[in-house]
């Protein structure tokens, strides 16, 4: 059965800061780890998609990296921003069918 | 592209009664979710649907708990009848099947059952 844990629970940086988050999971057979990021109020909305043979993807400021081997997957923030300020969660699928088993988050606050 | 649409954004009523909560998945997109989110238990699936068809219903926590998916645009949860242990966050969410594509998540309805 896949787990999926995020430690921390909760970050806080000054703005400008490099910083990466963590996300550990079971079942290395995983088909791809999606990160995502809610706002308060809000809906999750993805922000990258690494697929198992891949080892990371990029998107503007955000680097994702996949080590299937090691059950770890890890989200680096470049030079973070006030605007970046939110939770983060990292999901893996429980087997084909897209059922998709979220960690706990890690709640980001970016200071000015 | 409007993204997944859920309603209501807010839901309060009296425990006992029924509650209907509606989704409208991304056009095209054949797999649709029912996601609970609470503080104490994070996110939680609650069922999820495949071109209309309901695979796994494993999270529905009580009989009291039951989806439709009638056609591939519409989705309900309903809640009867309902109690305050109940209230929580619940998502919609819809992405392509076979679950290596991105899912997509409606605002939400804010569930309050006083």
């Amino acid at each position: 059965k896949q787990e999926v844990t995020q430690i921390p629970a909760a970050l806080s940086v000054p703005e400008g800061e490099n910083l990466v988050l963590n996300c550990s999971f079971t079942d290395s057979a995983i088909y791809n780890l999606q990160w995502f990021r809610q706002d308060p109020g809000k809906g999750l909305t993805s922000l990258l998609l690494i697929q198992s043979s891949q080892r990371e993807q990029t998107s503007g400021r955000l680097n994702a990296s996949l080590d299937k081997s090691s059950g770890r997957s890890t989200l680096y923030i470049a030079a973070s921003q006030p605007g970046d300020s939110a939770t983060y969660l990292c999901a893996s699928p429980a087997g084909q069918g897209g059922k998709l088993i979220f960690g706990q988050g890690t709640e980001l606050s970016v200071k000015p | 592209d409007a993204g997944v649409i859920q309603s209501p954004r807010h839901e309060v009523t009296e425990m006992g009664q029924e509650v209907t909560l509606r989704c409208k998945p991304i056009s095209g997109h054949n797999s649709l979710f029912w996601y609970r989110q609470t503080m104490m238990r994070g996110l939680e699936l609650l069922i999820y649907f495949n071109n209309n068809v309901p695979i796994d219903d494993s999270g529905m926590p009580e009989d009291r708990f039951s989806a439709k998916m009638p056609n591939a645009s519409f989705s309900t949860l309903k809640i009867q009848p309902s109690e305050p242990r109940d209230s929580a966050v619940y998502f919609c969410a819809s992405s392509f099947y076979g679950g290596n594509s991105p899912l997509h998540f409606g605002n939400g309805t804010r569930l309050t059952v006083t």
